[in-house]
């Protein structure tokens, strides 16, 4: 059973670009959390998303960020117009319920 | 509101003796879950122990244990017997059904076993 996979790995952007960010769930998860972090610091929530819906995105930035998880695919994290500050590790964890949420390698993020 | 604290921000460590990480909790929601993340310079994140706030014992996996102390709101992180391998960030985090089971985490301690 493949762990929650994330790609790319590492993902160069210049400024005013879009990142695109995937995330693919365990099998048999339905729950997918979206999480950044910056350097030196911890992870900070973003957004919780099941299967077509978005459940919580209070973590998110109102404008540039959005989510989705599609019937079928990965859950993707999407950043419009990156600017520097959007430079951070990106991890996506995933459960089957509300327990434990197992995560992905995480995406790294910089932006030129 | 919710929040976790980690008060050490590093830690050197001789290898094979015991470490302690402090984490510390704030909480309304008599429910509640506490996580243990390690993170090495690889990146990802690896889950290492839970403790539900129910639970009666304290978890306890392999060379991890953790240290519930409810009524401090504690959640110690306890690795016997250090070894270098052990050099990592680690994360403590706490889920709370009110938060929409996000994950509430801590800044981390970067612990450093010295040979």
């Amino acid at each position: 059973n493949a762990g929650v996979m994330q790609n790319p790995r590492h993902l160069v952007r210049r400024r005013g670009q879009e990142a695109r960010l995937r995330c693919s769930p365990m099998k048999g998860h339905s729950h997918v959390y979206w999480y950044r972090q910056l350097p030196e610091e911890g992870l900070k929530f973003m957004v919780y998303l099941q299967k077509e819906n978005i459940i919580d995105e209070s973590g998110m930035p109102k404008e540039r960020f959005s989510a989705e998880f599609p019937k079928e695919g990965p859950s993707i994290l999407r950043i419009q117009q990156v600017v520097r500050g959007d430079s951070a590790a990106y991890f996506c964890a995933s459960s089957r319920n509300t327990n434990e949420q197992f995560f992905g390698p995480g995406t790294r993020l910089t932006v030129l | 509101a919710q929040k976790i604290t980690q008060t050490q921000p590093g830690m050197f460590v001789q290898e094979k003796e015991a470490v302690t990480l402090d984490c510390t909790y704030d909480t309304s929601d008599p429910s509640y879950g506490l996580f243990w993340y390690k993170q090495p310079s690889s990146g990802e994140m690896i889950f290492l122990i839970y403790q539900g706030s129910y639970d009666q014992q304290n978890a306890t996996e392999g060379r991890y244990s953790l240290n519930f102390q409810k009524a401090r709101k504690s959640a110690n992180l306890v690795i016997s017997a250090s070894q270098l391998g052990d050099s990592a960030m680690y994360f403590c985090a706490m889920r709370v059904p009110d938060s929409n089971y996000q994950l509430i985490w801590g800044a981390g301690t970067k612990l450093i076993i010295k040979p």
